[in-house]
């Protein structure tokens, strides 16, 4: 069974300090892919990246990276000098099946504050 | 473009009533999800459409539930009734290939 797991529920930071949100996740198949999803305060979900399981380099846009670890089963993601914009609640996602046409199982969310 | 909408953004209804919640997908979007997050709970999976037809509709939690997607462009979600358990943020998203979905704002049901 698909399962993601974020462990952190709540997380608080000063400003321009780096932080790292946990995922970990559970799958059978060997073909899956696993996003990040951003939830600001209006609500709607906002992707930022997709991986699929056969590319485990680790990706940097700006001041976000993500490692892919598929000897942990984790995919983390890193804010570096985080800002009070990144305020917000972030989600690991997982799907499974060649397509990716699939539906998403979701983690439990982590809401993150940055204080200024 | 615009994207994905959702209508209501609030609803508040009374055990027993019915709701319907609308979601339009980005134009040419053939594949559109329904998922819903209960208080404090992860998002969960309710249902997929491919254009008209529902793809997988395992996540769909009983058969209060009614989704529907005439013509393949917008849907609904249709509760009735209502119970108390139902209340939560549904969400819908579309994709052009099903590879990357983009979700809507969410309608916050609230059931009395």
């Amino acid at each position: 069974a698909q399962k993601v797991t974020q462990a952190q529920t709540e997380i608080s930071v000063v400003e321009k300090e780096d932080v790292t949100l946990d995922c970990v996740y559970e799958t059978r198949d060997t073909t899956y892919y696993l996003f990040w999803y951003k939830q600001p305060p209006s609500g709607e979900l906002v992707f930022l990246i997709r991986r699929n399981s056969f590319d485990e380099q680790n990706e940097i846009s700006g001041r976000y990276s993500w490692n892919f670890q598929k000897s942990t089963s984790s995919f983390n993601f890193t804010i570096t000098a985080s800002q009070v914009v990144d305020s917000a609640v972030y989600f690991c996602a997982l799907s499974e099946g060649i397509q990716g046409a699939q539906k998403l199982v979701f983690g439990q969310g982590t809401r993150l504050t940055i204080n200024p | 473009e615009a994207g994905v909408t959702q209508f209501p953004s609030h609803s508040v209804i009374e055990k027993g009533q019915t709701v319907t919640l609308r979601c339009d997908p980005i134009s040419g979007h053939d594949n559109l999800y329904w998922y819903r997050r209960v208080m404090g709970k992860e998002i969960k999976f309710l249902l997929h459409f491919v254009k008209e037809s529902k793809q997988d509709e395992s996540g769909m939690p009983n058969n209060r539930f009614l989704a529907e997607r005439t013509g393949g462009t917008y849907s609904t979600l249709k509760v009735q009734p209502a119970e108390l358990e139902d209340s939560g943020v549904y969400f819908c998203a579309s994709s052009p290939e099903g590879m990357d979905q983009y979700f809507g704002p969410g309608t916050r049901l609230l059931v009395l």
